[in-house]
C-alpha cells in the first residue's frame, strides 16, 4: 500500500468554477476524513466518512461543497462556484476503525488557487 | 475532542535537543495524545503517540504528565531537516474527527 493519494496536487481555477478532488485512503481503512488548511492555520476539519456514511460535518462546509465517498473506497470533495476565500489546501486522511497506530495517515493535499 | 495549545515558534541549535510542549487540558481519558509534523507544501506526518506512559521510538521521545494535560515532545539531536510545523493533537478514532491547533514552528539553526 502505498498510503493515501490526492489528486490532483495541485489546482488553479477561475472564481465561479467548479472543481473537484479525489482522495484514495489506504485500503483497509474505514475511515476518511477531510481537512481544509490556510497559510499560517493548522488544518481545519470539514467532514469525515465511516465507510461509505458521512458521519459529520463541519459548519465551514457551505452549501457549495459536497462530499461522497460511493462504495465506501475513495472519497470526492467537491466545491460549486469557487470564490477567492476557497483558496487552500485540501487534506485527506484516513484511519482504521480501531486506535490505529498512527492515527491520521494524511495524504500530500491538493492545493487550490481560485483566481 | 481535545483542545490543544502550544507555542507559536521555537528555535533549536542543531545537535541539541529540541523540547516542544503541548498543553492538552481538556483531553479525554479515551483520547491518545500524537504528535505530527509538517513540512511546508506536504501532508501531516505522524511522528509519536501516547496514553499514559511516556514513549520512545527511533524519532523522538514523548514525556505525558501524570494528569495527561500536558505533554512535551523531544527530539534528542535536532537536524536542520527537523525545522518543520510541529501539531500536538488528541485522537480517539473510534470517537470521530478531531481537532487541530496552529501548532509550533520549530526552526533548527546551524
Amino acid at each position: 500500500d502505498t498510503g493515501v493519494s490526492q489528486n490532483p496536487r495541485h489546482k488553479i481555477t477561475k472564481r465561479g468554477q467548479n472543481v473537484t478532488f479525489r482522495c484514495d485512503p489506504i485500503s483497509e481503512h474505514n475511515r476518511l476524513y477531510w481537512y481544509r488548511q490556510t497559510l499560517g492555520q493548522g488544518p481545519e476539519f470539514l467532514t469525515y466518512f465511516q465507510n461509505e456514511a458521512q458521519l459529520e460535518k463541519s459548519r465551514l462546509l457551505s452549501d457549495r461543497f459536497s462530499a461522497e465517498r460511493p462504495k465506501g473506497s475513495f472519497s470526492t470533495l467537491e466545491i460549486q462556484r469557487t470564490e477567492q476565500g476557497d483558496s487552500a489546501m485540501y487534506l485527506c486522511a484516513s484511519s482504521p476503525m480501531g486506535q490505529g497506530y498512527y492515527g491520521y495517515t494524511f495524504g500530500s493535499g491538493t492545493r487550490l488557487t481560485v483566481v | 475532542d481535545a483542545k490543544t495549545t502550544q507555542p507559536p515558534s521555537m528555535d533549536c541549535a542543531e545537535g541539541r535537543a529540541a523540547n516542544l510542549p503541548c498543553n492538552h487540558s481538556t483531553i479525554s481519558g479515551n483520547e491518545y495524545v500524537y504528535w505530527y509534523r509538517q513540512i511546508h507544501s506536504q501532508g501531516p506526518q505522524y511522528i509519536i503517540h501516547g496514553l499514559k506512559n511516556n514513549e520512545t521510538n527511533e524519532m523522538a521521545s514523548l514525556i505525558i504528565t501524570e494528569d495527561r494535560k500536558s505533554s512535551t515532545l523531544i527530539l534528542p539531536h535536532a537536524t536542520l531537516r527537523d525545522t518543520a510545523v510541529y501539531y500536538c493533537i488528541g485522537i480517539n478514532t473510534n470517537a470521530g474527527k478531531s481537532t487541530f491547533g496552529d501548532g509550533t514552528t520549530l526552526t533548527v539553526k546551524p
